[in-house]
């Protein structure tokens, strides 16, 4: 089925450790985003993307990094993890030319301990 | 950049009753405003949408405005049920996001509450 995969689901972790959190869409679209969402609910952008080799920093400065090699793909690396860090991932992707909004994944929730 | 205030941050609303969240927006170029909805431990998904061209649009029980002259579209959702209950995320931005390079700028969510 045509959709946007996250793995994992949910990660505990411990500080200092790097991790990668994965996003992958099997719709074709060449738009892909990271959100940082709070406790409190809030969307925070941290990283976008518009094809491939093309990344870009959000509006929320994060410490993570992207990559984009595939179309398809989308990682995000923490190097090294802190409490801080401790909030749910989403990844997002939209599509040049479809008149609609973006599809969300169904989100990482990460807690650094 | 674009702005994007919601209220109110929470609501509770007996089942049956309707409920209203307003958004404001900064910048008078965007066009397109879309609602998300976001159930517990589930992702956002996007419920209706709205253009500037258009000063209404209905979805069976819910419905979007929009007021570009005072920049803010409200999302009503009438007859209430218990499914309804969930985080609810305004949007703006130029174009869709098909269109461009244009970014959605989300407002900072709504928790509605049906009360049985």
């Amino acid at each position: 089925e045509a959709d946007i995969y996250q793995t994992p689901r949910y990660l505990v972790i411990g500080t200092g450790k790097k991790i990668t959190l994965e996003c992958s869409q099997t719709m074709g679209h060449d738009k892909m985003y990271w959100y940082q969402q709070d406790p409190g609910m809030e969307l925070h952008l941290i990283h976008y993307s518009y094809g491939v080799n093309s990344t870009e920093k959000g509006d929320l400065s994060s410490e993570s990094t992207v990559s984009r090699i595939r179309t398809e793909h989308f990682p995000l690396t923490l190097e090294s993890a802190r409490p801080s860090h401790t909030s749910q991932y989403l990844c997002a992707s939209s599509e040049f030319g479809l008149n609609y909004g973006y599809t969300f994944g169904s989100g990482t929730r990460l807690t650094v301990v | 950049g674009e702005n994007v205030e919601q209220h109110p941050s929470t609501l509770s609303v007996q089942e049956g009753d309707s409920a209203v969240i307003k958004c404001t927006y900064s910048d008078s170029a965007s066009n397109y405003f879309p609602w998300y909805k976001q159930e517990l431990g589930k992702r956002p998904q996007l419920i209706i949408d709205i253009r500037s061209n258009v000063g209404e649009k209905k979805d069976q029980r819910i419905a979007v405005t929009l007021n570009k002259t005072a920049k803010h579209f409200s999302l009503h959702i009438t007859e209430t049920q218990p499914e309804d209950s969930a985080v609810y995320f305004c949007a703006a931005s130029k174009t869709p996001p098909g269109f461009g390079n244009e970014k959605l700028t989300f407002g900072t969510g709504t928790r509605l509450t049906i009360i049985p």
